[in-house]
């Protein structure tokens, strides 16, 4: 089974600062994809950045980037220069390569951008 | 750019009554998929459903809903008695791969929240 975990329930941040939203994760899976969403307060979940397991880069979407630690099971979303827009709830999910399992989301952390 | 498409965005019923939730799926999507959030909470799996039949379905799904592809386009999600405990979000999403490639991201609705009174 798989278990996603992140400890923020709510991170401020500074318009145009960076920050890092953190994600850590369970699974006896040798393969798997790593997925974050933003949840705007309109409720709709919108695709951000993927990583796989066997990625040897670290994956990078615009101001997005994925801070990926294999041996520690973390896969952090660092957003840089924020933005009033990126007030959001963000979450982390994983699925495994092989077999038919769906994506297991951690409970989110809530990012408020202040100006 | 397609998009998963649900309707309605927000639906209210009285406990006890059936609800349909409706979802059209990306057109050339094979793999769908009914996710549920309780507000505060976070997303749930519900059901994924491939070739006209259920895949895979989580402890939540019980024999209160049932899903269903009525036609070459829509995909239903149907909760026969709701309780006040079915108040949630209810997110639709598609993809062209089950399960790997794991890269192959869901594509998600934009929600259709249901309130149970």
């Amino acid at each position: 089974a798989q278990k996603i975990t992140q400890t923020q329930p709510g991170m401020f941040v500074q318009e145009k600062e960076a920050v890092t939203l953190d994600c850590t994760y369970d699974t006896s899976d040798p393969s798997y994809g790593l997925f974050w969403y933003k949840q705007p307060s309109s409720g709709e979940m919108i695709f951000l950045i993927y990583q796989g397991s066997y990625d040897q880069q670290n994956a990078t979407e615009g101001r997005y980037s994925l801070n990926f630690q294999k041996a520690r099971k973390s896969a952090n979303l660092v957003i840089s220069a924020s933005q009033l827009g990126d007030s959001a709830m963000y979450f982390c999910a994983m699925r495994p390569y092989s077999g038919n399992t769906p994506l297991v989301f951690g409970k989110g952390t809530r990012l408020s951008v202040i100006a | 750019e397609p998009e998963v498409t649900q309707t309605p965005s927000h639906q209210v019923t009285q406990m006890g009554q059936e609800v349909i939730l409706r979802c059209v799926p990306i057109s050339n999507h094979l793999y769908f998929y009914w996710y549920r959030q309780i507000l505060g909470q976070k997303v749930e799996f519900l059901v994924s459903f491939y070739n006209n039949e259920i895949s895979e379905k989580s402890e939540i799904f019980d024999d209160q809903f049932s899903v269903e592809r009525p036609d070459g386009s829509n995909f239903t999600l149907k909760i026969r008695s709701t309780k006040l405990e079915d108040s949630a979000m209810y997110f639709c999403a598609s993809s062209e791969f089950y399960g790997g490639p794991a890269n192959t991201e869901a594509f998600f609705g934009q929600g259709t929240r249901l309130t149970v009174v």
